[in-house]
């Protein structure tokens, strides 16, 4: 089956520097990716829609500045936290969109902020 | 591997009937939570129910109902008493040693008038 790949999925970082995450569909192209943030009740708030070879479309309250989006290719698109704060320390899933309403998700990635 | 199968991709139900959305996992892990969530068209996650590998008795949230059957691998989800707004997709997740999620395939439930 279909598999969306998450990388780091452990991250440790201080305080002012940027985090790159990675989210690559291993054996489909996806033209269409998300990115979500968990946040307390384990509930994971929709990010943006990245799409490929476009600029990501962002949720209301979420800061474009600060988390970067790039969907180079068919099979990656990347999450830089840039000039990360402790109160950024969360853990981030991606998806990615398969055939129609096929929604495959990655492992997830934590990353800690000291 | 960490596996989860939710072999229903659609389902309907009629308004104020309950519903079984079925999820099986695979792991060999001793210690693991099991999740639900409903993904609305909004494209956010809601968390719905929890269950731990150890507890004891079937985790119950309002409506929600989770039925555990741990020798089975399975981890049945029931809403009673459906409304139209739980229209949506529902993810069953499997959290493991390690921290990291794996998810299911999702069944898309639509409720009827």
């Amino acid at each position: 089956g279909a598999v969306v790949s998450q990388h780091p999925s452990w991250v440790i970082c201080k305080s002012g520097t940027s985090v790159k995450i990675e989210c690559r569909s291993l054996d489909f192209q996806a033209t269409t990716m998300f990115w979500y943030r968990q946040f307390p009740k384990q509930s994971l708030m929709l990010m943006a829609t990245s799409n490929e070879g476009s600029k990501a479309t962002y949720e209301q309250g979420v800061e474009k500045d600060k988390f970067l989006i790039n969907h180079a290719s068919l099979t990656l698109s990347t999450l830089t936290v840039t000039s990360a704060h402790p109160e950024d320390s969360s853990f981030y899933i991606c998806s990615a969109r398969g055939g129609p309403g096929e929604l495959f998700f990655g492992e997830g990635s934590r990353l800690t902020v000291l | 591997a960490q596996k989860i199968t939710q072999t229903q991709p659609g389902m309907f139900v009629q308004e104020k009937e309950a519903v079984t959305l079925d999820c099986t996992y695979d792991t060999s892990d001793p210690s693991y939570g099991l999740f639900w969530y409903k993904q609305p068209s909004s494209g956010e996650m809601i968390f719905l129910i929890y269950q731990g590998s150890y507890d004891q008795q079937n985790a119950t949230e309002g409506r929600y109902s989770l039925n555990f059957q741990k020798a089975r691998k399975s981890a049945n989800l029931v809403i009673s008493a459906s409304q139209l707004g739980d229209s949506a997709m529902y993810f069953c997740a499997m959290r493991y040693y390690g921290q990291n999620f794996v998810f299911g395939p999702g069944t898309r439930l639509s409720v009827l008038p």
